[in-house]
């Protein structure tokens, strides 16, 4: 069974730019979260889906940042205009069933705002 | 709100060394604590669990229970490997929340 997969590893941008984040979740996991961990600092929820819906947003730094999840399988996460604060590893995680059920994490995606 | 509280790191052992990663929690309820491990270059993984308070997780060699009067969930492992060199972190999952709350995360190196 494949995992979480996140796209790209790595993304290098200069502040203004636009990038977008992408997450594939394990096959047939209804919820799908996307977190954050600024360097050094905790590892912080953004959000959580359920299929395509957003059921908790509350993390969701400002509305600078988009995320989608069209059809409910992978989720992108859209940082438009990127600052320089935004910079850290993005973190998605699946998970099947109620909120009890294991988070099955990717392997995060590093991004660099210049 | 829900809080996460890890020692201060970074921890450098020998190899067999007995390990300790203090965690202490704030939370309403009745959380579910969870250890994550980031090993070099990989994502997260759930290294152990624990759903009620008296709970003991174990995995790997590594146990860590769930005590409620302290508010604590400490890491433990009675001989440390120089495979388990990784970041861990500290999280809980309270009441019907599904987010999960995590701490800094301390780096452990072991060296041989």
């Amino acid at each position: 069974e494949a995992g979480v997969t996140q796209f790209p590893s790595h993304s290098v941008i200069e502040k203004g730019q636009t990038v977008t984040l992408r997450c594939d979740p394990i096959s047939g996991h209804d919820n799908l979260y996307w977190y954050r961990r600024v360097m050094g600092k905790e590892i912080k929820f953004l959000l959580h889906f359920v299929k395509e819906s957003k059921q908790d947003e509350s993390g969701m730094p400002n509305n600078r940042f988009l995320a989608e999840r069209t059809g409910g399988t992978y989720s992108t996460l859209k940082v438009q205009p990127a600052e320089l604060e935004d910079s850290g590893v993005y973190f998605c995680a699946s998970s099947y069933g109620g909120p009890n059920q294991p988070q099955h994490f990717g392997d995060g995606t590093r991004l660099s705002i210049l | 709100g829900d809080s996460v509280t890890q020692m201060e790191g970074p921890v450098t052992l020998s190899e067999e060394a007995f390990l300790t990663i203090n965690c202490t929690y704030t939370a309403t309820g009745y959380p579910s604590l969870f250890w994550y491990v980031q090993y070099p270059g990989e994502g997260l993984q759930l290294l152990l669990k624990a759903t009620k308070a008296d709970d003991k997780g174990s995995n790997k060699g590594f146990e860590a229970t769930y005590r409620k009067e302290t508010t604590s969930f400490h890491l433990e492992k009675g001989s440390v490997q120089v495979s388990d060199s990784a970041v861990y972190f500290c999280a809980l999952r309270g009441g019907a929340n599904s987010k999960l709350t995590f701490g800094k995360g301390i780096t452990l190196s072991v060296r041989p």
